[in-house]
């Protein structure tokens, strides 16, 4: 069974403080590794697509990384308005498309 | 453009009502997906549809029913539902299937 595991489950930055939030995950042939940006009460926001070990993307101050086991989304600089929940999703080869996500980490961006 | 849109952004409901939800995108995407999320939850797939083919349903109750009239539409009908089917229903596209997959901005549904 495919299985997503996200940590931390929350992460309190002060503006301009970098980290990085983790996706580890076990799947039967990855397809693609998807990052999503949530708002409180609104649809997932595309972020990233992922679909091979050694790939990496950037957009502004967000970049992800993916390896065999797992993926990054180092976060540079951040501002307040970065705050929000990161989810992270695979989909499995022959899934055609189903994705499981993880349950997210919940970033809070302080001034 | 990446835009999906949902009607209504709230609805509230009684348990005997009937009442349906409309997505709608104009990308070309021929894969539609409907997904419920609770409160502090990842969402949960609910159905697909593939080239106006309904292609997995994620064994969900019959009180909810999908249909899907064009390939720029798609709607969720919802009769005799529970008060634990509050949630928020996303509606999501992607090229084809197994394609990234774009979300809409969600319907916050209450079931009284």
């Amino acid at each position: 069974e495919d299985q997503v595991t996200q940590s931390p489950e929350a992460l309190r930055l002060q503006e301009g403080e970098s980290s990085s939030l983790n996706c580890s995950y076990t799947v039967s042939g990855l397809r693609g590794l998807f990052w999503y940006r949530q708002d409180p009460g609104k649809g997932p926001e595309f972020l990233f697509t992922l679909y091979s070990a050694g790939e990496e993307k950037e957009k502004e101050r967000l970049k992800a990384t993916l390896t065999k086991k797992e993926s990054f989304l180092h976060i540079t600089a951040p501002k307040p308005e970065d705050s929000a929940t990161y989810l992270c999703a695979v989909q499995a080869a022959g899934t055609a498309s189903k994705l499981t996500f993880g349950t997210g980490t919940r970033l809070q961006v302080t001034l | 453009d990446t835009e999906v849109t949902q009607t209504p952004k709230h609805l509230v409901m009684g348990m005997t009502n009937k009442k349906s939800l409309k997505c709608e995108q104009h990308m070309g995407h021929r894969a539609m997906y409907w997904y419920k999320q609770k409160a502090k939850k990842p969402p949960e797939l609910m159905f697909v549809y593939s080239y106006e083919k309904l292609s997995i349903n994620e064994s969900v109750p019959s009180r909810f029913s999908p249909e899907c009239p064009n390939s720029s539409l798609l709607n969720l009908h919802l009769h005799a539902l529970q008060p634990e089917d509050s949630a928020l229903y996303l509606c999501a596209s992607s090229p084809v299937g197994g394609d990234t997959q774009y979300f809409g901005p969600g319907t916050r549904l209450t079931v009284l």
